[in-house]
């Protein structure tokens, strides 16, 4: 079985601050892991994606995220956040098939 | 390059009638998968497709619920006598057939359901 777990349900920080929304996972086979933004009332955007190769993955809208086999997590970071960024993001991952197993989200609220 | 389509955005029906959600998947696309966004809650996974086939149906309900993705036209979800906690976000992913691109999935905008 896998799961992931998004153990902050709500991150409130001020704009231009750092923010690291975490993820961790579990899984008995190798994975790809995934990080979704999704706006209010739209779908989801795929921000960045890790498949192999290097832990450190850049993705969108200045967004990166570094996987860590050891400590089994997918952490996603982004050096100063804007007001735009308000969102709901969602860790995810697949692995022995297609279907993504999502987290519960993580809510960023970037205040002024 | 249009993405993933899906129509309607929003569906309200009362308890007992049908609910057809389609998605047509992007251009190119052979995969299509189908999630479930409950109310303050993450997605669950429903279903997978291919064209005339279901890959896996491992987390569809066991009764009302049914999907296709038919040759030709667009993947339908079919809901048959709809209940209040049917009433959610549906969304449809696609994934290119090329094995080495088929694990990322790109989103529609969703379908939201209201069942009255």
């Amino acid at each position: 079985a896998q799961s992931v777990t998004q153990l902050d349900s709500q991150v409130p920080v001020f704009e231009e601050a750092p923010v690291e929304l975490r993820c961790n996972y579990s899984s008995s086979v190798s994975v790809y892991l995934f990080w979704y933004v999704q706006y209010p009332n739209q779908g989801l955007q795929l921000l960045l994606k890790y498949l192999s190769g290097s832990t450190l993955v850049k993705g969108i809208n200045g967004f990166e995220a570094e996987f860590n086999k050891s400590q089994t997590s997918f952490h996603l970071r982004k050096p100063s956040v804007h007001i735009s960024d308000t969102a709901e993001y969602f860790c995810a991952l697949t692995g022995g098939g297609n279907k993504l197993t999502f987290g519960t989200g993580t809510q960023l609220k970037v205040e002024l | 390059n249009a993405g993933v389509m899906q129509n309607p955005r929003h569906l309200v029906r009362r308890r007992g009638q049908e609910a057809r959600l389609r998605c047509s998947p992007m251009k190119g696309h052979s995969h299509v998968y189908w999630y479930r966004q409950l109310p303050e809650e993450g997605l669950k996974f429903m279903v997978y497709l291919q064209k005339e086939n279901i890959i896996d149906e491992s987390g569809m309900p066991k009764e009302r619920f049914s999907a296709e993705f038919p040759k030709e036209g667009p993947s339908i979800l079919r809901i048959q006598q709809v209940v209040r906690g049917d009433s959610a976000a549906y969304f449809c992913a696609s994934s290119p057939g090329d094995r080495a691109l088929q694990e990322t999935q790109y989103f529609g905008p969703g379908t939201r359901l209201l069942v009255l």
